[in-house]
């Protein structure tokens, strides 16, 4: 079946502007993540949905950063007025149950801001 | 505050050279300890989950182990196609999110 799907699969944009990333989860997923990968670091977890709420939105890094899911599917993750430390990868995952199971994760969004 | 340790940070084989990564965890109530495999330009790929100390599972010519205070992943007689990063990360009692390692970066050559 289809995995996770994310788009744009690269996006380069101006310091600045603001951008939008997508997620198109496994059908059937209820939990939603977006985490956060930069060169030479580890997944940095950002936010995490069940269905269309956000019980932990602990891991963005500033009020620039923002996620909505709409119909307990699509997700965005909208950051505004971009910085040069935003550029990294942005890694979307979805699973069909909160607390220990496994995520299954997309090819991830390659962000660069010049 | 949960914290994920792995090495070595990155380790090269030959093909047929068996070896094992470490995965070191301080966590306070796990739920689980997942592996994954992740190649370059792609997103992690779910490889095993441990749940409790003594548990293993395998696949293939991979091993995962678990303690109660680390994971192994055992790689034996490995082939140039196991080359990849393997990521560790862990789920703990009142956390929904998965707290990851910063991985192994594998090389296998002929």
């Amino acid at each position: 079946g289809a995995g996770v799907s994310q788009s744009p699969s690269n996006k380069v944009t101006e310091k600045g502007k603001d951008v939008e990333l997508r997620c198109d989860p496994i059908s059937g997923h209820t939990a939603l993540y977006w985490y956060r990968q930069s060169l030479g670091q580890g997944l940095e977890f950002l936010i995490y949905f069940q269905g269309n709420s956000a019980p932990d939105k602990s891991g963005l890094p500033s009020d620039r950063f923002s996620a909505e899911r709409t119909g307990g599917s699509v997700s965005t993750l909208t950051i505004q007025r971009t910085q040069q430390e935003d550029s990294a990868v942005y890694l979307c995952a979805s699973s069909p149950a909160p607390r220990g199971s496994p995520l299954h994760f997309g090819n991830g969004t390659r962000l660069t801001v010049t | 505050e949960d914290q994920v340790t792995q090495s070595p940070e990155a380790l090269r084989l030959q093909e047929g050279e068996s070896s094992s990564l470490n995965c070191s965890y301080t966590v306070s109530g796990l739920r689980g300890l997942f592996w994954y495999r992740q190649d370059p330009g792609k997103g992690p790929e779910f490889l095993f989950t441990l749940y409790s100390a003594g548990e293993e599972k395998e696949k293939e010519r991979l091993k995962a182990t678990l303690t109660k205070k680390e994971s192994f992943l055992h790689i034996t007689a490995p082939k140039p196609e196991d080359s990849a990063t393997y990521l560790c990360a862990v789920c703990t009692g009142t956390a929904s999110k998965l707290t990851f390692g910063t991985g192994t970066r594998l090389q296998v050559t002929l």
